[in-house]
């Protein structure tokens, strides 16, 4: 599988700052995803990054919330803005890759608290 | 109703046990089903796709029902690392591009 990278692995930020994650994937990817797990919960989508075309969110995502930037096809950044401590969640990228273009793979991970 | 429904457990099973999970799903327009293993503070990591005509890998086993849309994951011979949560997942067209629909996640302890 691709090998996936994300920074930072962790943070503590103040309420009212913005934190932007990057993701950086060792081949050429098509599409990458954005996902959050909450505290004790399972993954939810965030939004799907296409290179060249602006992030397609999910219901209840909004772009002013979380900005996504997709400059290359092996990197993608998420920036989770005017934090609340609400926000504190794992953040997840995600790459389709390897013959069944359907199968996911995830990056570490970034372990976001707010205070 | 979830899109996707697991037992979150915990199954508490000894070494060597089988166990086995269900899952379902409430698309009936799903295309791809997978396994992901979730280690404590850990990515999910894909331990196997879901085919129709089942799969198998070593002491793991998949199974696709269409007809009652579920999915399940057969474990024999328990060992103490198989101890994780058990994510299903589900994939369906959402317009531009395919959606990856998780569920809850089943949580295994398996005990000496």
């Amino acid at each position: 599988s691709a090998v996936i990278s994300q920074k930072p692995s962790r943070d503590i930020c103040q309420r009212g700052t913005s934190l932007t994650i990057q993701c950086q994937v060792d081949s050429q990817v098509t599409m990458m995803f954005w996902y959050r797990q909450q505290p004790g919960q399972s993954l939810t989508l965030i939004a799907t990054a296409n290179q060249g075309s602006e992030a397609t969110y999910e219901s209840g995502f909004v772009i002013d919330k979380f900005p996504i930037s997709r400059p290359n096809l092996t990197f993608s950044t998420l920036t989770v803005s005017n934090m609340s401590p609400e926000d504190s969640s794992i953040y997840l990228c995600s790459v389709e890759w390897g013959l069944d273009y359907n199968e996911q793979f995830f990056g570490p991970g970034t372990r976001l608290t707010v205070l | 109703r979830k899109e996707v429904e697991q037992d979150p457990g915990p199954f508490n099973v000894p070494e060597g046990a089988t166990v086995a999970f269900n899952c379902t799903y409430s698309n009936s327009a799903s295309q791809s089903f997978f396994w992901y293993r979730q280690d404590c503070r850990k990515e999910p990591k894909l331990l196997m796709s879901v085919y129709s005509s089942g799969n198998e890998d070593g002491r793991f086993t998949a199974q696709l029902n269409r007809a009652s849309q579920y999915i399940s994951l057969l474990i024999r011979d328990s060992k103490l690392s198989d101890s994780a949560t058990y994510l299903c997942a589900v994939t369906y067209y959402g317009g531009a591009t395919n959606k990856l629909i998780f569920g809850t996640g089943t949580l295994l302890a398996v005990q000496p």
